[in-house]
């Protein structure tokens, strides 16, 4: 078993909506957790940074950590096909210099 | 405000050939420095990380290699390519410190090696 799963996808919705991108993982000591959007040959770029459980909102975005579970989200509401891209989770027990890193899924919204 | 520079941002190299990239960080100081390999529809692979001028960890043993000659300088060279080398390679960066878990990406190199 990887220590973080993510669906590959693609995952084809149509414009305006609501997303949900998710990841599961093993490592109980984990406490930060990050989503990153990449479009194609381009860098991954940070959206969301959350430590330990609960909610965190940045407008369209909502990414959810559920640590009973192992279990990560992110939300992406009234979804535009400038949202077409592949979405890595990535996480850390703190105190390491080393993120693991999901394989990302491949998002596209459609018009 | 930080910045990542890394070039170039594509390289087509014939097989045998050496290689080197470049990533310089501005607006930072002791940065931990990353280099990744992202294979065309895989995740991505860690290649190396320092820690702090000259210090350098190897994740994966194969013909590449890493310096970092400055604190903000990271350079990944091969001295002689293979077709399975290519791949887009990812600079990134992240402050350093516990509790500092976010990590910052350059724009990446796609290198083609034929």
């Amino acid at each position: 078993q990887k220590e973080v799963e993510q669906d590959p996808g693609p995952l084809s919705v149509p414009e305006g909506a609501i997303v949900s991108l998710n990841c599961t993982y093993s490592n109980s000591a984990f406490q930060y957790f990050m989503w990153y959007r990449q479009y194609s040959r381009k860098g991954p770029e940070l959206l969301m940074y959350t430590y330990s459980s609960g909610n965190k909102e940045d407008g369209r975005f909502t990414a959810q950590v559920d640590k009973s579970s192992k279990y990560i989200s992110l939300f992406i509401r009234d979804s535009q096909p400038s949202d077409s891209a592949t979405y890595l989770c990535a996480m850390s027990p703190g105190g390491s210099y080393i993120p693991t890193f999901g394989r990302g899924t491949s998002l596209i919204v459609h018009p | 405000s930080q910045t990542i520079h890394q070039w170039p941002a594509t390289l087509v190299q014939p097989v045998g050939s050496p290689l080197s990239l470049e990533c310089t960080v501005e607006g930072t100081s002791n940065p931990n420095l990353y280099w990744y390999r992202q294979a065309a529809g895989r995740g991505l692979q860690l290649l190396f990380y320092s820690v702090g001028i000259g210090q350098i960890s190897s994740e994966v043993p194969q013909n590449l290699s890493a310096s970092r000659p400055q604190d903000r300088q990271f350079i990944l060279s091969s001295k002689k390519l293979l077709l399975s080398d290519s791949g887009f390679y990812l600079c990134a960066w992240r402050t350093e410190g516990a509790a500092n878990e976010k990590l910052f990406f350059g724009s990446g190199t796609q290198l083609s090696v034929l």
